[in-house]
């Protein structure tokens, strides 16, 4: 069964709306998450990674105060796209691993349409 | 950033065929990762290796850890038309974040 819950699955909203993905690990405490961007027919791109109880680090390119994440317990991590526009569009999918020698298992992803 | 190349890209099949793709990078790695993707999913893990020369299998599905720790490939035997999908590799070194291929998109003709 599933490890990684992310919640909602897909969001259409206006543009200017903030909206909110979380991204839960299912019996097991995650103190490290990923969150990655999928645009159609491409790979996954790393936005950040989400530390438990610290800030996050974001990749080269990526604006901290645009993808605002919080990673406030080790279940749970959530990405909050601020002020969405159209550009913002896209899959986005949340991991987590259980540990060093564990590979990443990766949430169902949350389509996000900004009109 | 770091990348690996993966190939092929795409793959068009006739069920039943055998398939082959293969990731290679500059860099050592430490772990080697295949993941498959249906359409508005996310990548679920198909096989995972952490040593070099290691060759797993599961299932139909083999996949081998290079020996000089910079390649990997994935066989799938005897193809179905559910093992469409887009097959991407992934790897890193400790807890550092995934590096990943940019897919492999296989089409299964019946």
């Amino acid at each position: 069964g599933a490890v990684v819950s992310q919640h909602p699955s897909w969001v259409i909203c206006k543009s200017g709306t903030s909206v909110k993905i979380e991204c839960r690990s299912l019996d097991f405490q995650a103190t490290t998450m990923f969150w990655y961007r999928q645009f159609p027919k491409q790979s996954l791109m790393l936005m950040a990674t989400s530390n438990e109880g610290s800030k996050a680090t974001y990749e080269q390119g990526v604006e901290k105060d645009k993808f605002l994440i919080n990673h406030a317990s080790l279940t749970l991590s959530t990405l909050t796209v601020t002020s969405a526009h159209p550009e913002d569009s896209s899959f986005y999918i949340c991991s987590a691993d259980r540990g060093l020698t564990q590979p990443q298992h990766f949430g169902d992803g949350t389509r996000l349409s900004i009109l | 950033g770091q990348q690996l190349n993966q190939s092929p890209q795409s793959m068009f099949i006739q069920e039943g065929e055998d398939v082959s793709m293969n990731c290679t990078s500059s860099s050592i790695f430490n772990t080697w990762l295949w993941y498959k993707q249906d359409p508005g999913e996310g990548p679920v893990l198909l096989i995972a290796l952490y040593k070099a020369g290691e060759l797993t299998s599961n299932g139909r599905l083999t996949a081998q850890f290079g020996i000089t720790r910079k390649d990997s490939f994935l066989n799938i035997s005897a193809s179905i038309p559910s093992d469409v999908g887009i097959y991407f590799c992934a790897s890193n070194s400790g807890n550092t974040p995934l590096v990943f291929g940019k897919g492999t998109r296989l089409s299964v003709i019946a």
